[in-house]
């Protein structure tokens, strides 16, 4: 079974750091999908960026980039220029491709940015 | 907006009281979950459908059921809640393909059985 470990519970960053939230996974499979969402207070889940494991790029969206080791099975979310509203609960999240979708979720990082 | 409306968003009951969750969806997504959400565990998937009257179980399916009937719902029913089914409950949608969509979540119901 497909397993994420997401080892830091909390962190803390301050405004304009960068800050790197860590996530391993256990798959045997080849093709697969991987993502990080986002949880502000609000309580909404909010998808941050994905990643396909056939893809040797690391995918970004603007502050957001990841740093995928395939081989290693790791898949961390780097921040930049932090800001206070990012401050929130983040989930890696993992798919087998071709499956039903649903996703296999770690347990989350509290993030706190700290004016 | 993936166009999901969740019901109730909170909601307090009694042990051994039925409750019904439903989750709307306005886009004609096949594909529709419903997650719990607990400190500690981060979402652990409940149920899932893949269209009208096709259902299958998730993680942690015992003492719930769902039904679909059309497209557009989703129902989670506890028929006789118990304080360990406490929690927030999510429900989602996959937009895109087999290989490629991701999921997009509704706000979130509260329940809280006492």
């Amino acid at each position: 079974a497909q397993t994420v470990t997401q080892s830091q519970p909390e962190m803390s960053v301050q405004e304009a750091e960068t800050v790197t939230l860590s996530c391993t996974y256990d798959t045997s499979e080849s093709n697969y999908y991987l993502f990080w969402y986002k949880q502000p207070p609000s309580r909404q889940m909010i998808l941050v960026i994905r990643q396909e494991a056939y893809k040797q790029q690391n995918a970004t969206e603007n502050r957001f980039s990841v740093n995928f080791q395939k081989a290693a099975k790791s898949f961390s979310l780097k921040i930049s220029d932090s800001q206070l509203g990012d401050t929130a609960m983040y989930f890696c999240a993992f798919r087998n491709g071709g499956s039903q979708g649903n996703l296999i979720f770690g347990k989350g990082t509290k993030l706190s940015v700290k004016p | 907006d993936a166009g999901i409306t969740q019901s109730p968003r909170h909601k307090v009951t009694e042990t051994g009281t039925p409750v019904t969750l439903r989750c709307h969806q306005t886009e004609n997504h096949r594909y529709m979950y419903w997650y719990r959400q607990d400190p500690g565990h981060g979402l652990r998937l409940i149920h899932y459908s893949y269209g009208v009257k096709d259902t299958d179980k998730g993680e942690v399916s015992d003492g719930y059921s769902v039904s679909r009937s059309k497209t557009e719902d989703f129902l989670l029913t506890l028929e006789s809640a118990t304080s360990s089914q406490t929690s927030v409950y999510f429900c989602a949608i996959r937009e895109g393909g087999m290989n490629t969509g991701e999921l997009f979540f509704g706000e979130g119901s509260r329940l809280t059985v006492l």
